[in-house]
């Protein structure tokens, strides 16, 4: 069956670094994946979209690449700010599963002063 | 542009009996998408309305159904509730169907179900 992985543990990074978050799936043949911010008690809020034949995209200070060899995502949040702190989903649309979103489990960011 | 907005926010019911959840997508939306949270889980897909028919659904039973009205809105219905239904309910609305543009969600309905 189809399985997308996050890492499950937080991440904690000071102020000012790189973060890096990663999506691994497989049993996919995705034609989109997206990625989503959730903070607590709130709905995820969508970030960014990357279509199975780029290979990078960027928006502001996020960056998000895809490796369909792979089978992985990552996620970059540079000059990170405690602001960033949230739980990031990486989510992806299953080719022929009936136009729905399948989710990660999600990683916990916390950006540190 | 107003953005998604789901009632109640918060909701207490007894196990076996029936609940309503409701949803106004955002404006221009025709895509309406509902799905599931469990605590430290991953939004769970429930179904999909698209012009007031459903267009694809997850690995729910049928006592959990939906519509989709003229206006876009939707509701969500879940019969015979069990404890296991306890989550937060999002809904989503998109420009089309289909996951080829991001989705803008609401805040969630929290149900407890005891």
């Amino acid at each position: 069956s189809q399985k997308i992985e996050q890492n499950s543990e937080a991440l904690n990074i000071q102020e000012g670094k790189t973060a890096t978050l990663t999506c691994n799936y497989t049993n996919y043949s995705p034609a989109y994946l997206q990625w989503y911010r959730q903070d607590p008690g709130r709905g995820p809020v969508f970030l960014l979209l990357i279509r199975e034949n780029e290979k990078e995209k960027r928006k502001e200070r996020l960056k998000v690449t895809f490796d369909t060899t792979l089978k992985q995502s990552l996620f970059h949040i540079t000059a990170s700010q405690p602001a960033d702190s949230a739980t990031y989903l990486c989510a992806l649309d299953y080719r022929g599963g009936g136009n729905k979103l399948t989710f990660g489990t999600g990683t916990q960011l916390k950006v540190e002063l | 542009e107003t953005g998604v907005t789901q009632s109640p926010t918060h909701l207490i019911k007894t196990r076996g009996q029936q609940v309503t959840l409701r949803c106004s997508s955002q404006s221009g939306h025709n895509t309406v998408s509902w799905y599931q949270q469990a605590l430290g889980q991953g939004p769970q897909f429930i179904f999909q309305y698209y012009r007031e028919e459903e267009n694809g659904r997850g690995n729910f039973p049928p006592r959990f159904s939906g519509l989709q009205f003229p206006n876009y809105s939707s509701e969500l219905n879940v019969n015979a509730l069990e404890l296991d239904d306890s989550a937060l309910y999002l809904c989503a609305s998109s420009l089309q169907q289909g996951a080829n543009y991001g989705y803008t969600f609401g805040s969630g309905t929290r149900l407890t179900v005891v």
